[in-house]
């Protein structure tokens, strides 16, 4: 059962646009809620998290928003350029024991220049 | 300071024949964790060690997979009879324990022929 769905599956933004991903998770008990970026060949790199207890986050041009009664967060790259072409995950987990990622399947963002 | 690191980082092997997976967290972490990442998914957890001990080993998907880690640093992902559906890029993720922050290796690329 995929308990963290992304969408959309992928998403071609023109340069200085805004590129939104959406994310919508199952399990009311996940409490940390990052976001990865990876390029092809190389690992996840963590961009940007955030927990339940507020419903935006923005760090530079990234920003998480956060909608808990709907059980939906988002990400979006404000003024997004060629080199933030990269696929991007969004993930659940459970602080405590179970800390484990559930990851979403991935958005392959293509930022034409 | 130096990231995760996993060797080596193309792996090829014939069916049945056993193989090991090395990753070295980042120092000080006291938490590692291994996920498997399919082409074009998300990865998929497998098993999650607190120090010496796996703390969630649920991921594992049957009993050829082993993961140790002995001195609670270096962790060995160990695969026996192989199967080409292990075909896949194994990734290492550590974090301090305290921050669920998980910083990811840059894989092994695991092919059965």
């Amino acid at each position: 059962q995929q308990q963290v769905k992304q969408s959309p599956q992928s998403l071609i933004v023109q340069k200085g646009g805004i590129s939104i991903i959406n994310c919508a998770y199952e399990n009311t008990a996940f409490d940390y809620f990052p976001w990865y970026q990876q390029f092809p060949g190389k690992g996840p790199a963590l961009l940007i998290a955030i927990r339940p207890d507020v419903s935006e986050k923005k760090e530079g041009r990234f920003t998480i928003s956060f909608n808990k009664s709907a059980k939906q967060f988002s990400l979006h790259i404000m003024d997004s350029q060629p080199g933030d072409s990269a696929t991007y995950f969004c993930a659940a987990s459970i602080s405590g024991s179970a800390r484990q990622l559930t990851f979403g399947s991935g958005t392959q963002l293509t930022v034409l220049p | 300071g130096a990231g995760v690191s996993q060797t080596p980082s193309n792996k090829v092997t014939e069916k049945g024949k056993y193989v090991e997976l090395r990753c070295d967290p980042i120092s000080g972490h006291t938490a590692l964790y291994w996920y498997r990442q399919s082409l074009g998914q998300g990865p998929e957890f497998l098993i999650y060690f607190q120090g010496t001990g796996a703390a969630d080993d649920s991921g594992l998907p049957n009993d050829r997979f082993f993961a140790v880690r002995p001195e609670g640093s270096v962790s060995t992902l160990k695969i026996q009879r192989t199967e080409r559906g292990d075909s896949a890029v194994y990734l290492c993720a550590s974090d301090t324990g305290h921050i669920y922050e998980q910083y990811f290796g840059p894989g092994t690329r695991l092919t059965v022929t």
